[in-house]
């Protein structure tokens, strides 16, 4: 199956600084990556996807890159603020049914 | 709020005792899933439904628990004989018939003692 690897595993920045979290996955046949917010005690939240056919995906101050030949992609999150401190993970799939998620990357940023 | 909501929201149980959990998908969204995060983990895939077929299971559902939605809408999960080792969250997540986007509820927190 999928294997998905998340870094960095925490990250702090300062409040209006940039943060990319990185993910890799195992299975070429994967064609949809979508990235999730959870906040404590709350379910994961969708905040992005890119699909295989797009390299770049942006939504004001979060954006995705996807690098399909070395089967890894990023998420970029600009001018950062307080209320962006939560549980971040990356997942992938090839089809309609299961996603395989990363690790999470606790991001904490500091005013 | 995603429209998804999960019943109940925390359960603590004795060991060896069922518990069961009920999911409310988003309206019309007809494929259904369930995971499972522990703590420190991402969500790990348990089962999966398109309207009132059950179309996939891990490995991770073990004879112990079963899943069910019996007219396309509402599901349900079942644990029997709980272990410590399923104290876990308990999430499920709808998606649309066209789209690859899956909405997750606020999830069902199990307490095994």
């Amino acid at each position: 199956g999928e294997n998905v690897e998340q870094h960095p595993s925490t990250l702090s920045v300062q409040e209006g600084d940039s943060a990319v979290i990185k993910c890799t996955y195992s299975d070429s046949a994967s064609n949809y990556f979508p990235w999730y917010k959870q906040e404590l005690g709350k379910g994961p939240q969708l905040i992005i996807d890119i699909r295989s056919n797009v390299g770049e995906k942006k939504d004001q101050r979060i954006a995705v890159t996807l690098n399909k030949t070395a089967k890894h992609f990023s998420l970029h999150i600009t001018e950062t603020q307080p209320e962006d401190s939560a549980v971040y993970f990356c997942a992938a799939s090839s089809t309609l049914g299961r996603l395989y998620f990363g690790r999470g990357t606790q991001l904490t940023v500091w005013p | 709020d995603t429209g998804v909501s999960q019943d109940p929201r925390h359960k603590i149980t004795k060991r060896g005792q069922n518990v069961t959990f009920r999911c409310d998908p988003i309206s019309e969204h007809n494929r259904l899933y369930w995971y499972r995060q522990t703590l420190g983990q991402g969500p790990e895939f348990l089962t999966y439904f398109q309207n009132e077929a059950q179309l996939e299971k891990s490995r991770l559902l073990s004879d112990r628990f079963s899943a069910e939605r019996p007219k396309g809408s509402f599901s349900t999960l079942e644990i029997q004989r709980t272990e410590q080792g399923d104290s876990a969250m308990y999430l499920c997540a709808s998606s649309s018939r066209q789209g690859r986007e899956q909405f997750f509820g606020p999830g069902t927190r199990l307490t095994v003692l």
